[in-house]
């Protein structure tokens, strides 16, 4: 079966520098997710989109920005990048607004130096 | 605003012992509650939810959770421990009112030993 899609997988940048991740979520599914992950450190939920449309709001800097695509793909856009913006980010996609689970990505393992 | 806490950092166990990992929230609304594993370097798996209907919930490997609404609770159990088991467990809520906000705890790994 089709999984979420997450690329690159491992992406290395210079603070100050700007990064994109993208998702491409399972087919026929209506919301998509974003969350952070440090090290050691819970999932935090950033953003997410139903039907394309940012459907809520969590804990996403001023720096990132995040949209969905008429393909239903997504895009994580992150500016100014900084040391503590290191981590995995995973996305999520799920049917009926997530009522019932969501079906993670592999993650991206962004590395700030 | 809703929150989970799971009180236990680590849970140890020997295999096929049954196994207990404890998980409680808080959420205005009624909740819909869910288990997700993680394997190193990977991303979560979905293990279970509770939605609404019957407190006890039956998921994937074997695994099932317990949601007693009285003590806010939704533990996770699997009567039979595998040592391939061994992993990070997270649980989450989301209220049911409305939103897409999930909330995760933070995690309890589990050993278990052969």
């Amino acid at each position: 079966a089709a999984g979420v899609i997450q690329s690159p997988r491992h992406l290395i940048k210079e603070k100050r520098e700007t990064a994109t991740l993208k998702c491409y979520p399972i087919p026929r599914h209506d919301t998509v997710y974003w969350y952070q992950q440090g090290p050691g450190q819970d999932p935090q939920f950033l953003i997410s989109f139903y039907e394309k449309m940012q459907s809520d709001k969590g804990s996403i800097p001023d720096r990132f920005s995040a949209q969905q695509f008429s393909d239903y793909h997504s895009e994580l856009n992150m500016s100014s990048l900084e040391l503590g913006d290191s981590a995995l980010y995973f996305c999520a996609s799920s049917l009926a607004q997530g009522v019932y689970g969501q079906y993670f990505g592999p993650g991206t393992r962004l590395t700030v130096t | 605003a809703q929150s989970v806490a799971q009180p236990e950092d680590q849970v140890n166990v020997a295999e096929g012992n049954p196994l207990t990992v404890k998980c409680t929230y808080s959420v205005s609304g009624n909740p819909y509650l869910f288990w997700y594993v993680q394997y190193p370097n990977r991303g979560l798996q979905f293990l279970l939810k509770y939605i609404t209907g019957d407190n006890l919930v039956k998921g994937s490997y074997g695994f099932e959770a317990e949601f007693n609404k009285s003590q806010t609770s939704f533990h996770l159990k699997k009567p039979s421990a595998l040592v391939s088991d061994s992993a990070l467990y997270f649980c989450a809520v989301r209220d049911s009112t409305g939103g897409f906000k999930t909330i995760f705890g933070a995690g309890t790994r589990l050993f278990v030993k052969a």
